[in-house]
This record gives structure tokens, sequence and C-alpha cells, in this order.
């Protein structure tokens, strides 16, 4: 069965602060990474899509690398607007379904 | 907006009774995906249809059902509902493997 293990739980950060959030998996066969943002009482927003250790995607002030155990998402200079909760998928190979990790929730103070 | 659009947004019934959650996809996408949402489960996928048919199973329960109609919306059915049941659900389509889109859910809850 796919596991997804997500670190830390929550992250305070002060505006301008970079980060890091890890997404940790256990997949027969990873198809592919993705990482989700979700803010209170909505769906999940899809962000990136990652197939391949050493790949890397970039949108804004976020950016996901994937390794072949880990993936992990960088927040630079965060704005409170970046506050949500992050989360993270696997999709093993011959799967549909997406397996989820519990979440990092974000909290950035101005 | 993730051009998933699901109905009702919220939901409040009783113990036993019976609901009807509905979803229609992205246009152009044949793969409509049902999650559940609760505080200590997290995201938790149920089904899978694609294009009509039943694709794939998680962990769902003998009393909730799903199906996906020729116009390719999809309805997922709850009954007995139990406390328990209390929870988000989202509608996700594809257009086959890959990223998925998420719908803003519908929130139920059973007193």
């Amino acid at each position: 069965e796919d596991q997804v293990t997500q670190s830390p739980e929550a992250l305070r950060l002060q505006e301008g602060e970079s980060s890091s959030l890890n997404c940790s998996y256990t997949v027969s066969g990873l198809r592919g990474l993705f990482w989700y943002r979700q803010d209170p009482g909505k769906g999940p927003e899809f962000l990136f899509t990652l197939y391949s250790a050493g790949e890397e995607k970039e949108k804004e002030r976020l950016k996901a690398t994937l390794t072949k155990k880990e993936s992990f998402l960088h927040i630079t200079a965060p704005k409170p607007e970046d506050s949500a909760t992050y989360l993270c998928a696997v999709q093993g190979n011959g799967d549909y379904k997406l397996s989820f990790g519990a979440g990092t929730t974000v909290t950035v103070r101005a | 907006d993730s051009g998933v659009t699901q109905t009702p947004k919220h939901l409040i019934t009783a113990t036993g009774q019976r609901v009807t959650l509905r979803c229609s996809p992205r246009s152009g996408d044949l793969s409509v995906y049902w999650y559940q949402q609760s505080l200590d489960q997290g995201l938790q996928f149920l089904i899978q249809y694609y294009n009509g048919e039943e694709r794939a199973k998680g962990n769902i329960l003998e009393r909730f059902s799903a199906q996906q109609f020729p116009d390719l919306h999809s309805e997922l059915n709850l009954s007995s509902l139990e406390l328990g049941d209390s929870a988000l659900y989202f509608c996700a389509s594809s257009v086959g493997r890959g990223e998925q889109f998420f719908g803003p859910g519908t929130r139920l809850t059973v007193l």
C-alpha cells in the first residue's frame, strides 16, 4: 500500500522567511508525485506534477523537487497569501487514484 | 476555478438517512474520482469512474455507491448515514492518468 508522510505538520513563518516542506513516500513504482494547495473549506488546487528523480518545477515563490524517496516544496520569501495547507500525493504505476499525505499547514505572518 | 462543479455545497441530515452528491467534471475529462476528507483520516480515495464504467475502488463502505452517467456527470449515494460519515466529499476529474482537478466539495453533516 502506498504511504505518504509529510513534515512538519505545521509551519509558522515570518513574511520573507524561506523554508521547505518535506514529503516522504513509499510506492511500488512511482508514476507521479503531486503537490496541491488547499485553503480551509475549499477543494485542493493543483500545483505541480513530478515524474522522475532530479526533476524540479517552479511557480512564483514555490519550487518542488523530487528524489527517489522524497519530495521537497521550497517556499521562497513567502507572503501572507501563501498561507494554506500543502498536500503531497503519489500515484503508482497501474493506479489512477492518488494517495495523499496529511498535509503541512503553513501560516505566514506579515 | 478548476472547472469541476459539485452540488450541494452543504448538506445537513440525520442518522439513518440517504443523500446524493452530484459532480460535473471539467469539459473533456472522462475520469471522475470521489474522495472523502475528514479531520482524522485526511483525503481518502473512494471510487473512480471512467467514461461510465467503474475503474477502481478504494475503502468505500458498502452503504456508499456511485455512478457516472452518459453525460459524464457523477453521483455519490450515501445511505444509512452515521455520525462518522460527516466529512467533506470531493469530486475530481482528469483526462487520463496524472493530475486531477478537484471541485469545491460538499460538506456533509450528520446529526
